[in-house]
Parts: structure tokens; C-alpha cells; sequence
């Protein structure tokens, strides 16, 4: 069975903190990883996409790792804004499935 | 670029009638995804679509939800009769074409929120 585990449940930071967001999957055999951003009553968007053969991915501010062999992947953060308040799901896609399996989410709360 | 349109956003029903949700893809997506979210928890697939065939349901409650696409583009999920337990977010996603050894990159809709009393 698949599975996604994503800790911290929560965190708080003061603005302008660097800070890591943990996820662990149970499939090593995976095809891809994907992070996405949730804010309150609004759908998900779509943050990071690391393939397999890849072992990060950045875009601004935010770098994405993945470990295969670990069944884990780092969502990094850098200067954190109180923008940047949300959820933050992380979900994975294992090889030769086509369902995503999402994790229930670190809600992150950057505080002014 | 347009992005996944769902209607309606908000839905609110009595226990035993029905609801139904409608969404369309991203123009040239031909996989389509409903998802259901209860708060506090991650989504969990319903089905999957690859055009207008059904890729995976396996976690659909097919004695009560069903869903088309009947045309390749646009979707519905109904709900009848619904229960309390319904209530959550059904969210839309899609992504270009299955690869061959996954999904591709989702991408969603601001989602239907359903409060059944």
C-alpha cells in the first residue's frame, strides 16, 4: 500500500527563516515525486515536479529533493515570507501506477 | 492559459438528495482526475479518466458516485443519495497524457466544496 507521511503536522517561523518541509513515501520504486501549495478554500497548486531520474528541482526560493533510496524528499524554503503561509502537500506517483498519493500536508504559518 | 474550471464552488444539501459537479481540463489534457478532500487530510483519488475511458475507480463508492466524460473534455461527479460523510472538497485535476510508467504533472481546480446536513 502506498503511503505518505509529512512531518511537521505545523510549523511556525519568524519571517525571513530558512526552513525545510520533510515528506517519506513507502515505494522506493517511484516515477515521480510532486509538491504542491494549498491555501485556505482554494484548490492546489502546483510547486515542484522532480522525475525519478532527477534528484532536485528548484524554482525560486524553493528547492526540492528527493532520495529514492530513502523514500524521502526535502521541500527548502529559503527567506520565508508571510506569503508564503499555506499547506504544503507533497505527493507521489509510483512506477507503473497512475495514482498520486498525497500526504496530509504541513500547514506552515510565517509569522510578520 | 486557462486553468481547471469547477463549478460550483460551494453546495450545500440536505442527506438523501442528490449533487452533481462539473469541471473542465486544461484545453489538451487528455487525462481528467476527481478527487475527494475531507478536511484535514489529504486528497484521495475517485477516478481517473484517459480521454473518455475510465483508467482507474477502484476508490469510487460506486453504489452512490458516479462520473462521466462522455465527449474527452469536459466531466461530471454526481453524488445520490448523498451522506453525512460526503461532505468535503471535490477537487479536478488534470495532466497531458499518461507516460508510460506514470501520471504526468497535475494540475487543479479551486475544488467544490459539499456540506451535507
Amino acid at each position: 500500500k502506498q503511503e505518505v507521511t509529512q512531518i511537521p503536522a505545523a510549523l511556525s517561523v519568524p519571517e525571513g527563516e530558512n526552513l525545510v518541509l520533510n515528506c517519506s513515501f513507502t515505494d522506493s520504486a517511484i516515477y515521480n515525486l510532486q509538491w504542491f501549495r494549498q491555501d485556505p478554500g482554494k484548490g492546489l497548486t502546483s510547486l515542484l515536479l522532480i522525475q525519478s531520474s532527477q534528484r532536485e528541482q528548484t524554482s525560486g526560493r524553493l528547492n526540492a529533493s528527493l532520495d529514492k533510496s530513502s523514500g524521502r524528499s526535502t521541500l527548502y524554503i529559503a527567506a520565508s515570507q508571510p506569503g508564503d503561509s499555506a499547506t504544503y502537500l507533497c505527493a507521489y506517483s509510483g512506477a507503473g501506477s497512475y495514482q498520486l498519493t498525497f500526504g496530509k500536508g504541513t500547514k506552515l504559518s510565517v509569522i510578520p | 492559459e486557462a486553468g481547471v474550471a469547477q463549478s460550483p464552488r460551494y453546495k450545500i444539501i440536505e442527506k438523501r438528495q442528490s449533487v452533481a459537479f462539473w469541471c473542465n481540463p486544461i484545453s489538451g489534457h487528455a487525462t481528467l482526475y476527481w478527487y475527494q478532500q475531507i478536511l484535514g487530510q489529504g486528497p484521495k483519488l475517485l477516478i481517473q479518466f484517459q480521454n473518455n475511458g475510465v483508467v482507474d475507480d477502484s476508490q469510487l463508492p460506486k453504489d452512490r458516485f458516479s462520473a462521466e466524460r462522455l465527449k474527452g473534455v469536459d466531466s461530471t461527479l454526481k453524488i445520490q443519495p448523498a451522506k453525512l460523510e460526503d461532505s468535503a472538497v471535490y477537487l479536478c485535476a488534470s495532466s497531458l497524457a499518461l507516460m508510460a510508467g506514470g501520471t504526468g504533472e497535475l494540475f487543479f481546480g479551486e475544488g467544490s466544496r459539499l456540506t451535507v446536513l
